[in-house]
């Protein structure tokens, strides 16, 4: 079936370090990957995307790649700042029974210190 | 531009009582669903409906009805709230066949089955 995998939180950093949140999938055929975040007390916002093999999705200094070979789309910024702090969650999307089902992982809590 | 406005924000119910939540769009989106979010386990969805008139079960429909008898509205009920259903409920929408699998989400309605 088809199924996220995403790295257990919370994640701490300072301001300023580099992230990476690590996120796999198991699908059949070439779904479309997302990260979306979602900032407290607010609903989910995509954040990027990516539609095929090797493109690279990429919003706000946050940058993902679609890696089919390791079924991977981890998300990663050179330099988080506290207004980052929030739950970011990896998603694919199939086309199945009518609609984009879309599948969540179970989110990551990232939470910037300055 | 609104979006996706959820009412309530915020509800707390006794063991069997009953309550709708109301999801309202101004997009134009053909597809709109409803998902409960729990911690540790991402977002699930609880039902789904592709246009007015059509509603289909998600993967954790049990307890909760819908109707969407006008295109811009989807509501979600529960007939007789259990503490189960204590969770935070997003509505979403997405355009309709030639949709991406980007949603755009409601606030969150926070629920609490005494």
């Amino acid at each position: 079936g088809n199924s996220v995998t995403q790295m257990e939180g919370p994640v701490t950093l300072s301001e300023e370090a580099f992230l990476t949140i690590n996120c796999t999938y198991t699908a059949t055929g070439y779904p479309s990957l997302f990260w979306y975040v979602q900032y407290p007390g607010e609903g989910l916002q995509l954040l990027l995307k990516a539609t095929k093999a090797d493109d690279k999705g990429s919003n706000k200094g946050f940058e993902a790649t679609y890696r089919k070979e390791t079924t991977s789309f981890h998300l990663e910024k050179g330099s988080v700042q506290v207004s980052d702090s929030a739950v970011y969650f990896c998603a694919l999307s199939r086309f199945s029974g009518g609609y984009n089902k879309l599948i969540f992982g179970a989110g990551t809590r990232l939470a910037v210190h300055p | 531009n609104a979006g996706v406005t959820q009412t309530p924000k915020f509800r707390v119910l006794k063991t069997g009582q009953s309550m709708t939540l109301l999801c309202a769009q101004d997009m134009n989106h053909e597809y709109m669903y409803w998902y409960r979010q729990d911690p540790g386990m991402g977002l699930r969805l609880i039902h789904y409906s592709v246009g007015e008139g059509t509603t289909a079960k998600g993967e954790v429909p049990d307890g909760y009805n819908v109707s969407r008898l006008k295109k811009q509205n989807f509501l979600l009920g529960l007939e007789s709230a259990a503490p189960s259903q204590t969770s935070v409920y997003f509505c979403a929408s997405s355009l309709g066949t030639e949709n991406t699998g980007e949603l755009f989400f409601g606030e969150g309605s926070r629920l609490t089955v005494l």
